[in-house]
């Protein structure tokens, strides 16, 4: 079946340590976004890249990073510069075609700093 | 001001009742309007679109209001298992997809 998969579930971070979120997905899908969610909150956009090797910043890319070296894949770093990184991440990807597609997500990384 | 604003409830229903969600938008240029749902501790799920004409999907209906900027969904004959929350997410380009806080329904029995 083709979808999203997030790795891992569930990620502690130490302080000072960067980490790496992973996100593959086999729709075909062009374009690709990671959003963070913090609890009663709505989802923010860190990053998203429209086609290989070219990606954009979201509304709070400061302290995280990507690469698209592939279309099915959109790896996300955290990085240590990033303050408050405990929060619930998720990718998403859509076809990069008109707006009436929306997002299909994947099942979202919790990420816990210790 | 916020892109997208939502009531965040709860809404506390019984079952079978009908219930209504509202959300606004600020910018005037919006394009694509969806209703997802998200369940307690799990990633979003496309519920519908929002199309200019209205749509349904069996008991959900959606509606957009261009000149008063504000989406709406409309759930009839409330089931347990629409306990969620509903995201409503709007779009200006094709680029950033704006997403509400959410509006919390509960389904009591």
């Amino acid at each position: 079946d083709g979808g999203i998969t997030q790795s891992p579930k569930y990620l502690f971070r130490k302080e000072g340590q960067n980490v790496t979120l992973s996100c593959e997905q086999n729709l075909n899908h062009d374009a690709m976004y990671w959003y963070r969610q913090d609890p009663g909150q709505g989802l923010r956009l860190i990053y998203y890249s429209q086609i290989v090797n070219d990606f954009q910043k979201g509304d709070i890319a400061e302290g995280y990073s990507v690469s698209r070296e592939k279309k099915e894949s959109f790896p996300l770093t955290v990085t240590s510069a990033q303050k408050n990184p405990t929060a619930f991440y998720l990718c998403a990807s859509r076809p990069n075609r008109d707006g009436i597609y929306g997002y299909t997500f994947g099942s979202g990384t919790r990420l816990t700093v210790v | 001001r916020k892109e997208v604003e939502q009531d965040p409830g709860p809404f506390n229903v019984p079952e079978g009742a009908t219930v209504a969600f509202n959300c606004t938008y600020s910018n005037s240029a919006s394009q694509s309007f969806f209703w997802y749902r998200q369940d307690c501790r799990k990633e979003p799920k496309l519920l519908m679109s929002v199309y200019s004409s209205g749509n349904e999907d069996g008991r959900f209906t959606a509606q957009l209001n261009r000149a008063s900027q504000y989406i709406s969904l409309l759930i009839r004959d409330s089931k347990l298992s629409d306990s969620a929350t509903y995201l409503c997410v709007v779009t200006p380009n094709f680029n950033k997809f704006y997403f509400g806080s959410g509006t919390k329904l509960n389904v009591k029995p």
